[in-house]
């Protein structure tokens, strides 16, 4: 069955860095584009980033562009948010989510991960 | 982008069957498919409908979604309520381009 699992989460100073990674397990990794979703205490789901199956092609959500990647290893069957000049309002549980589309992207987030927290606190 | 709004809180009592409502700002309801989630306190979320319509392995029958081109809303429909359909529960939509979701909507089952 799927599995993903986060790490990295932590309490970090505004403007530092960080990097999320997620372990797949449980389905072929590398046929699936993967995204990352954050929920800030207390509030709702906000799409953060895709990444195709190929790792080719990406996209990041307004809130992150410019500040945050997304990459994958397939060869590792990993997912990483590399997370630069942290913000206050970047708090939030982080989610490692598989897209329902194999070798292409949906509007369907099929498999959650529990999910990670990051701190951005002075 | 468009958004999707969700009315806040919802409740109703066991037994009896309750409506989350879902409407697009722009754009046309229909043209793309709405997913719906359900996340109760403390866990990740889970999908029960997607396609408008669907429901993923092991969601209930209780379960149901539809598509309203004339109020240009989606809803999710939960019938028999019982007390573990206590949760959150989001609507989300892709144009193509970007990926939403609704506000969320607290459902009370008292």
């Amino acid at each position: 069955q799927v599995q993903l699992v986060e790490s990295g989460g932590g309490v970090v100073q505004p403007g530092r860095s960080l990097r999320l990674s997620c372990g797949a397990s449980g389905f072929t990794f590398s046929d699936y584009g993967m995204h990352w979703v954050r929920q800030a205490p207390g509030k709702g789901l906000e799409w953060v980033a895709v990444i195709w199956y190929h790792g080719n092609k990406k996209d990041h959500g307004d809130s992150v562009k410019g500040r945050f990647t997304i990459s994958r290893d397939n060869s590792k069957n990993t997912l990483y948010l590399q997370m630069n000049s942290l913000r206050v309002e970047d708090t939030a549980i982080y989610y490692c989510v598989r897209d329902s589309m194999q070798w292409s992207t949906s509007g369907y987030f099929d498999s959650w991960g529990q999910g990670i927290l990051v701190t951005v606190s002075s | 982008n468009f958004m999707l709004t969700q009315p806040h809180s919802v409740s109703e009592s066991p037994g009896r069957t309750v409506t989350i409502s879902c409407t697009r700002n722009t754009g046309n309801i229909a043209t793309n498919y709405v997913q719906w989630y359900q996340q109760r306190p403390g866990s990740a979320p889970t999908p029960v409908i997607y396609e408008n319509n669907q429901r993923p392995s092991g969601v209930p029958f209780r379960f149901s979604g539809s598509v309203d081109s004339s109020s240009n809303s989606a809803s999710l429909s939960i019938s028999g309520l019982r007390t573990e359909d206590e949760a959150d529960y989001y609507c989300q939509s892709f144009d193509g381009v970007n990926w939403v979701f609704g506000g969320g909507t607290t459902l009370t089952v008292l």
